[in-house]
């Protein structure tokens, strides 16, 4: 069955640190990738995507992912992290690229905090 | 991005009891979903609301648990019906649109969820 796994599940950070998130998943073909992120509150929103080419995405607020086929890797990083970045992360997959798009496949989300 | 909203923002329902959420959207969209988080759990795609015929249902969702209607193209609702306990969960929709417009093709956008508790 496909699956999206993060690691992580509970990171622990001081401001400055640098991050960096796993996200495995498991499926052959084409897909789409996706960080989401949930500030404490708040909805769930688009922190970055990959779809085609430079497999070094970049997102909002400095977020960045680094796609690796061979790996089935979609990380995120960060250099330096802020207060501001403590959120519950998700990384999606869409398995099957091609026209409006269908069900996205998430990963059970890493809680990040960010100690001042 | 377009501006989702839900109602209700959050409940508390009786065992037996049904439940319809609400999701608006300020412009039209090509696609909306329902997806379900349970506690301490991922998101899950409960169906896909398609506009002028019967919602697609993912593997474990059934149309009697959860009737979706979508009468156009920027409105949609989930109803949760027969509330168990097992239903306390975070309901949220989805929208995917048309490239060009203010919701990119191939890239969801999430409403704020339904906070559903059953007793």
């Amino acid at each position: 069955a496909q699956s999206v796994s993060q690691h992580n599940h509970h990171v622990i950070l001081s401001e400055a640190a640098s991050l960096e998130l796993g996200c495995n998943y498991s499926y052959g073909g084409t897909v789409n990738l996706f960080w989401y992120v949930q500030y404490p509150g708040q909805h769930l929103q688009l922190l970055l995507k990959y779809f085609s080419g430079d497999p070094l995405v970049k997102g909002i607020k400095g977020f960045e992912a680094e796609f690796i086929k061979s790996k089935f890797s979609f990380n995120l990083r960060k250099p330096s992290v802020q207060w501001s970045d403590t959120a519950e992360y998700f990384c999606a997959v869409n398995p099957g690229y091609g026209g409006a798009t269908n069900k996205l496949i998430f990963g059970t989300g890493t809680l990040l905090a960010v100690q001042p | 991005s377009a501006v989702i909203s839900q109602k209700p923002s959050r409940d508390i329902c009786q065992r037996g009891t049904s439940l319809t959420i609400q999701c608006q959207v300020d412009s039209q969209v090509t696609m909306m979903f329902w997806y379900r988080q349970q506690p301490g759990q991922s998101l899950t795609l409960i169906a896909t609301a398609n506009q002028g015929s019967e919602a697609t249902y993912e593997s474990g969702f059934v149309i009697d648990k959860f009737p979706i209607s979508r009468p156009n193209l920027t409105f949609s609702t989930l109803t949760v019906s027969n509330m168990s306990p097992e239903d306390s969960s975070i309901y949220l929709c989805s929208v995917e649109g048309l490239a060009g417009g203010p919701v990119l093709a191939d890239t969801q956008y999430f409403g704020p969820g339904t906070r559903l508790t059953v007793l």
